[in-house]
């Protein structure tokens, strides 16, 4: 089994719609989870962090953790084709990040 | 804050040459982390530096791979030898001490083994 697993891809949506992407890990211990975004090409850039069970927004993005079920959400609302890229979701152990293999979005205009 | 950055942005090579990247993290920030990225994978950790002290090293970096960072400040990834696998992207990144200090990401340097 994986340390991340992502819900695998391509997801397209229409401008406007909203973006649900899904994210399960395996260390139980885990404390602290990103949500980066990669362009085609590019390096990661984070967007989203969130350490405690619940909901956190930050402008259109909106990051869920459920600690019990390990699991991680991100929902992108309003999708502008600006929000076409791969995002990859990263579970903290300690030190390092253990990614997913990153679930790619095409915002359709 | 410049951000992280990393040299150079493409490497392109032959089999069996060595190849030396270089990081500069952002000033402040005393953690420092290589990963390596191949194409519609997820980063992989190769190995993290607290100041000057490298602490970890994945089973992934092979004797071929050594990483220094003198003086705690700048950060230097040789591959000796290198060989078709190598072939990757070679991420950067930096981070403040702390439990829940995000990481972040330089550009990165892309080798490429002919």
């Amino acid at each position: 089994q994986k340390e991340v697993e992502q819900n695998s891809g391509p997801l397209s949506v229409p401008e406007g719609a909203i973006a649900s992407l899904n994210c399960t890990y395996s260390d139980r211990g885990s404390q602290s989870f990103f949500w980066y975004r990669q362009y085609s090409g590019k390096s990661p850039e984070l967007i989203m962090s969130i350490y405690s069970n619940g909901d956190k927004e930050d402008g259109r993005f909106t990051a869920q953790l459920n600690k019990a079920s390990q699991y991680v959400s991100l929902l992108i609302r309003d999708s502008q084709p600006s929000d076409s890229a791969t995002y990859l979701c990263a579970v903290k152990n300690d030190y390092k990040l253990s990614f997913g293999a990153g679930t790619t979005v095409t915002v359709r205009a | 804050d410049t951000g992280v950055s990393q040299d150079p942005r493409h490497k392109i090579t032959k089999r069996g040459q060595n190849v030396t990247f270089r990081c500069d993290p952002i000033s402040e920030h005393n953690r420092l982390y290589w990963y390596r990225q191949t194409l519609g994978q997820g980063p992989e950790f190769l190995t993290y530096f607290q100041n000057e002290a490298q602490l970890e090293k994945s089973r992934l970096l092979s004797d071929r791979f050594s990483a220094e960072r003198p003086k705690g400040s700048f950060s230097t990834l040789e591959i000796q030898r290198t060989e078709q696998g190598d072939s990757a992207m070679y991420l950067c990144a930096s981070s403040p001490q702390g439990f829940n200090q995000p990481q972040h990401f330089g550009d990165g340097t892309r080798l490429s083994i002919l």
